[in-house]
């Protein structure tokens, strides 16, 4: 079965950084494209980032270009997301997602950008 | 890209048909349908094709079906049950690589 498991969530002041992971099973993990996508609080689904199977691209939705970044270890089947100068208003649930014809999800992990 | 409408309530035991509508120049686009209970992380339920060509994630119960008229997505879900009352939301990719979501519908099974 396929299995996604994010880790490194926690509380944070604004301006730091947290880095969190994300250990895939079941599938093979290097042939698919992974993703990042949030939810805040109260609030609706939000694509962040997607990386490319190999690792060679990375695409950011607006709000987080030049602050996170998306990588993975192909051969411990793990995703990451490095995230910097964190704000108040990235928080929210962060969940890795698997794309293809069927969509894979995390259980989440809550990360909390306060003073 | 995406929109649905903010919430849906239909009766226990009754059928609902929730609607994710593509804007204009995507209509030909696919879209997946995702399910999230109150308090829980997303649960893809089943992408649909502009044809209305469909496939279900794992272990989706048969109350659950998708169809696609134009550039109208639909969810139905048949025999309402209580544990359905969950917030619904559809998904597509622009330009093949960005994930885009609709707004979500809140589902209430009265």
């Amino acid at each position: 079965d396929v299995n996604l498991v994010e880790s490194g969530g926690g509380l944070v002041r604004p301006g730091g950084s947290l880095r969190l992971s994300c250990a895939a099973s079941g599938f093979t993990f290097k042939t698919y494209w992974m993703s990042w996508v949030r939810q805040r609080p109260g609030k609706g689904l939000e694509w962040v980032a997607t990386i490319k199977h190999d690792g060679s691209q990375d695409y950011y939705v607006d709000s987080v270009k030049g602050r996170f970044i998306a990588s993975r270890d192909n051969v411990n089947n793990l995703l990451y997301l490095q995230m910097s100068s964190l704000r108040v208003d990235d928080t929210a649930f962060y969940y890795c997602a698997r794309g293809g014809t069927n969509v894979y999800w995390g259980q989440g992990a809550l990360v909390t950008v306060s003073s | 890209v995406l929109t649905q409408s903010p919430s849906a309530s239909a009766s226990l035991g009754a059928s609902v048909k929730l609607t994710c509508t593509l804007s204009s120049g995507h209509a030909s686009y696919a879209v997946t349908w995702h399910q999230q209970l109150p308090e829980k992380g997303p649960r893809f339920l089943m992408a649909v094709n502009s044809d209305g060509s469909h496939n279900k994630g794992d272990g989706i119960p048969d109350r659950f079906s998708a169809s696609a008229s134009g550039a109208e997505r639909y969810l139905t879900i048949s025999s309402l049950q209580s544990e359905d009352e969950a917030d619904y939301y559809c998904q597509t990719w622009d330009s093949g690589i960005y994930w885009v979501f609709g707004g979500g519908t809140k589902l209430t099974v009265l």
